[in-house]
C-alpha cells in the first residue's frame, strides 16, 4: 500500500520569505500523481498544485512550486513571497490510476505565517 | 451551486443515534468521494461513487457507517448507533472524472460531528 509523509508537523515563515514543505512517499508504481492541498481554519481543503510522475517538469501555480525527486520519491511544496494568508495546514496526497477514486493523504504540516 | 456544498456544518448526537451527512457535488462532477479527518490528523478514505455505483466501499469503518447516491447527484452518508470514536470532520469532493485532470477533487467545507 501507498504511504505519504510529511515529516514537519509545524512550519513557520516570516511574511514575504520563502519555506519549503517536505512529502515523501512509497510507492512500487510507476504512474502516479501527487498533489498538494491548503486546509485554512475554514476546513475548505483547496488543490494548491498537482503533478503527474511521468512529467519531469516541475509543476508551478503561482507563487507555488514543487520539487518533484522521482527517484527518492521527495515531492516538496515551495512558497515564495509568503503571505499571510498562506497560514493553513499544508497535506500531500498520491493518487494511482489504477486506484480510481482513492487518494492517500499525508498527516499534514500546520504553517503559520509571521508578520 | 458553484462548489460543493455539505449539510449540516456541525452536528452534535448522542451515543447510540443515527446521523446522516449531505453534500451536494458540484453540477455535472460525476465522481463524489468521502473522507473522515479526525482532529489534527490527515484524511482517511471513505467510500467514492461515480454516478450512483460504489466500487470501492473497503474505507468505511464499520457496518455501521452506510453512503448512498441518487440521481448521480447528492449523496448521503450515514452512520448508525453512532460512537464517540466517530467524532470527526467529514468531508465530501467531488471531481469531473475518474481520468486524467479529470480526477482534481474539489472539497466542500466539511460537516463537523459531534458524538456524547
Amino acid at each position: 500500500a501507498q504511504t505519504v509523509t510529511q515529516s514537519q508537523p509545524e512550519m513557520s515563515v516570516q511574511e514575504a520569505e520563502t519555506v519549503t514543505l517536505s512529502c515523501t512517499y512509497d510507492t512500487s508504481e510507476s504512474d502516479y500523481y501527487l498533489f498538494w492541498y491548503k486546509q485554512p481554519p475554514s476546513r475548505q481543503m483547496i488543490l494548491v498544485i498537482r503533478q503527474e510522475a511521468y512529467k519531469q517538469q516541475n509543476a508551478t501555480e503561482n507563487r507555488f512550486s514543487v520539487n518533484f525527486q522521482k527517484a527518492a520519491k521527495s515531492f516538496s511544496l515551495k512558497i515564495s513571497d509568503s503571505q499571510l494568508g498562506d497560514a493553513a495546514m499544508y497535506f500531500c496526497a498520491y493518487r494511482s490510476p489504477g486506484r480510481a477514486g482513492k487518494s492517500t493523504f499525508g498527516d499534514g504540516t500546520t504553517l503559520t505565517v509571521k508578520p | 451551486g458553484a462548489g460543493v456544498s455539505q449539510s449540516p456544518s456541525n452536528k452534535v448526537t448522542e451515543k447510540g443515534k443515527d446521523v446522516e451527512l449531505r453534500c451536494d457535488p458540484i453540477s455535472g462532477h460525476t465522481a463524489l468521494y468521502w473522507y473522515r479527518q479526525s482532529l489534527g490528523q490527515g484524511l482517511e478514505f471513505l467510500i467514492y461513487f461515480q454516478g450512483n455505483s460504489a466500487p470501492d466501499k473497503s474505507g468505511l469503518p464499520s457496518d455501521r457507517f452506510s453512503a448512498e447516491r441518487t440521481g448521480g447527484s447528492v449523496s448521503t452518508l450515514t452512520i448508525q448507533r453512532t460512537q464517540q470514536e466517530d467524532s470527526a470532520v467529514y468531508l465530501c469532493a467531488s471531481s469531473l472524472g475518474l481520468a486524467g485532470v479529470q480526477d482534481t477533487q474539489y472539497f466542500g467545507p466539511g460537516t463537523r460531528l459531534t458524538v456524547l
